[in-house]
Order: C-alpha cells, then sequence, then structure tokens
C-alpha cells in the first residue's frame, strides 16, 4: 500500500457543511493525488499535487480544494458539500518504476452527504 | 473526459476459465497499464506495456497493445475465484506529461467456484 492512509474512511455529513478529508504517506513521494470514484464513471481526477504547495487541477476540480503544507500530507476540501459530492475518494502517490510512472492507492474513503 | 473505455462493462465466468476484458483510448500514449480493484479497496498496479510494445505477459496475465486501433486487451489465464475484482486500464498520454493517468470505467468481474 505504499504506506498510505487516509482519514476517516468513511464520513456522513449535512449538505453546506464543510468536509475535510486527509492523505497521509509516509515514503516522501512528491507527487500525489486525489480521485473521486463514481458508478458509471470510473476513476476522475480532482487535483494533484508535485511538490509542497505546487497544486494543479483535475478533471473533476470544481467544489473542491487541495492543500499540500508538508510532503507527508494531501488535504482535500469540500468548502460546502452538496450531494453530488457523495463517492468514494481515493488518494495516490505517482511514482517511477524504471522510466514509467506508475501510482499507489490508499484505501478511500467514503463520503456521503445528506 | 475519460480516456480509457473498457469492455465489457462486467463480465461472469467459471473458474478455469479464460477472462479477456477490452480497452480503447483516445489519444497518443506513452504507455497503458492495468489495475486491480477489490470491492472496497484501492487500486494496485497490475502491468504495463509501453507503446512499442504489442504483448507483454505477468503471470497468468497477458496483456496485448494494438495502437493503430488505439485498443489494449487483458487476458486472464485459469481464472480464479480470488481473481473477482473491477478491473481498470489507465492511459500516459503523450501530451500530459508523464505525471497523471487518465482511467477507464472499469469491468468488473466475477469468477464462480
Amino acid at each position: 500500500d505504499a504506506g498510505i492512509t487516509q482519514s476517516p474512511r468513511h464520513k456522513v455529513t449535512e449538505t453546506g457543511t464543510p468536509v475535510t478529508l486527509r492523505c497521509h504517506q509516509t515514503e516522501n513521494h512528491r507527487y500525489m493525488y486525489w480521485y473521486r470514484q463514481d458508478p458509471g464513471h470510473g476513476l476522475r481526477l480532482i487535483h494533484y499535487s508535485y511538490g509542497v504547495k505546487d497544486t494543479d487541477k483535475g478533471e473533476v476540480s470544481d467544489g473542491y480544494s487541495v492543500s499540500r503544507s508538508k510532503t507527508e500530507d494531501f488535504l482535500l476540501t469540500l468548502e460546502s458539500a452538496t450531494s453530488s459530492q457523495t463517492s468514494v475518494y481515493f488518494c495516490a502517490i505517482g511514482t517511477t518504476s524504471g522510466r514509467f510512472w506508475l501510482q499507489y492507492f490508499g484505501p478511500g474513503t467514503r463520503l456521503t452527504v445528506l | 473526459s475519460q480516456q480509457g473505455e473498457e469492455d465489457p462493462q462486467a463480465l461472469s465466468i467459471q473458474e478455469g476459465e479464460n477472462a479477456t476484458m477490452n480497452c480503447s483510448y483516445k489519444t497518443s500514449i506513452n504507455n497503458l497499464q492495468w489495475y486491480r480493484q477489490n470491492s472496497g479497496r484501492g487500486l494496485v498496479h497490475l502491468i504495463l506495456i509501453r507503446s512499442n510494445e504489442r504483448e507483454k505477459h505477468s503471470g497468468r496475465l497477458r496483456v496485448t497493445l494494438d495502437t493503430s486501433k488505439k485498443s489494449s486487451s487483458l487476458l486472464i489465464t485459469a481464472s480464479r475465484a480470488a481473481d473477482t475484482a473491477s478491473y481498470f486500464c489507465a492511459t500516459v498520454s503523450l501530451n500530459s506529461g508523464y505525471s497523471t493517468l487518465t482511467f477507464g470505467k472499469g469491468t468488473m468481474l466475477l469468477v464462480s467456484p
């Protein structure tokens, strides 16, 4: 699992409340990612980070913000949660294997917005 | 938009049979990867095939790549109940750099004892 943990693992919240999900890694990887997984859509990239304080948007970034103040932590924030953000959220780290890029995933956080 | 599209969406077979899953993609790629996801877990990397390769083997896995058709297939031979999982293809495109993967929607494989 490349030393990746996510917290919380499950969360139920109400529409309009702020939510922060945390991804923590122990192996000093530079690249970290947040995806959401929904039935019929597979995995879609929300945001990613290529270093401390260096982040970029992915395919479905609207309604989400991220922060990375330390190499080991990548936070995903829903400023005002909506029901459409009910999903399973996966964090991943990116690393090279030989000359090629691979990703290793955390266990996921199941978020329900009522 | 999704780069990869897996086919079929779901596949149900008996133990010992072979399972074949297909993936189509849209843009030129550097490499294509297959990942596996057990229920309730994160994705796990299975195998990578480079754009200049046509076939690759790893244990009971066989991956083919046809860049002219922008398609790949994953064959699992002599399947086992433990192979039950969802399988995703992911591409590294030539245009996006080497730091991002684009995933397909996945094929759900059920292997019955």
